[in-house]
């Protein structure tokens, strides 16, 4: 079935860039997203990309996406410690009847 | 304005206990969702309903029960949990359901203890 991955940890210093990865694998996927979760709190949507988009960049973020590797990266600049959070990486899956299909999470920790 | 509210935003109850979460949504959005989340993991799809209508019940057992009273209301009523229903329950909307461009927000969840 469909199916999307992400590395579980990723640890930068203060000030670095951090790339968080993700691999789907339903190539009918129009839009993938970004979703941080910070302690105790919900899921905040941070950004999407339309799949006939190579990149989308709003702000510190920039996001890629290679459609024919099916791979797509969230890319933070001048990490800062409020950036500490799980990431998820998610996908509309057309053949999964439109259902978000979401990532395990990537776990960010910044260190000061 | 992307707000989904839930209440409460803790909750305690007893295996015996019937209780219920509530989630608004002022977006014009026509569909809402439930999922559970347990630590460490993603959220999990429970139920969607679309213009107020069940469209999808992802086998939830029947002590979970929702109800849409309304394009802006979504409850799920509680009813003979078990321990393991201990999870963080969230709500979300997004302005339609079962085509590609449907954008899901989320509400800062419900957590759910069952004692």
């Amino acid at each position: 079935g469909e199916d999307v991955e992400q590395s579980l940890f990723l640890s930068v210093r203060e000030g670095d860039s951090s790339v968080i990865n993700c691999t789907y694998t339903d190539s009918s996927s129009t839009y993938l997203y970004w979703y941080k979760q910070e302690p105790g709190a919900g899921l905040q949507l941070l950004t999407y990309i339309f799949s006939n988009m190579d990149m989308k960049q709003d702000q510190r973020l920039t996001v890629l996406l290679n459609k024919k590797d099916k791979h797509l990266s969230l890319r933070i600049a001048d990490t800062q410690t409020g950036d500490s959070a799980i990431y998820f990486c998610a996908e509309i899956s057309g053949t999964g009847g439109f259902k978000t299909i979401f990532g395990a999470g990537t776990r960010l920790f910044v260190k000061a | 304005d992307t707000e989904v509210t839930q209440t409460p935003k803790h909750l305690v109850m007893g295996m015996t206990n019937k209780k219920s979460l509530k989630c608004e949504q002022h977006m014009g959005h026509r569909a809402m969702y439930w999922y559970k989340q347990k630590a460490k993991k993603p959220p999990e799809l429970m139920f969607v309903y679309s213009y107020e209508k069940l469209s999808i019940n992802e086998s939830v057992p029947s002590r979970f029960s929702p109800e849409c009273p309304n394009s802006s209301l979504l409850n799920l009523h509680l009813h003979a949990l078990q321990p393991e229903d201990s999870a963080l329950y969230l709500c979300a909307s997004s302005q339609d359901w079962g085509a590609g461009g449907n954008t899901i927000y989320f509400g800062e969840g419900s957590w759910l203890t069952v004692v």
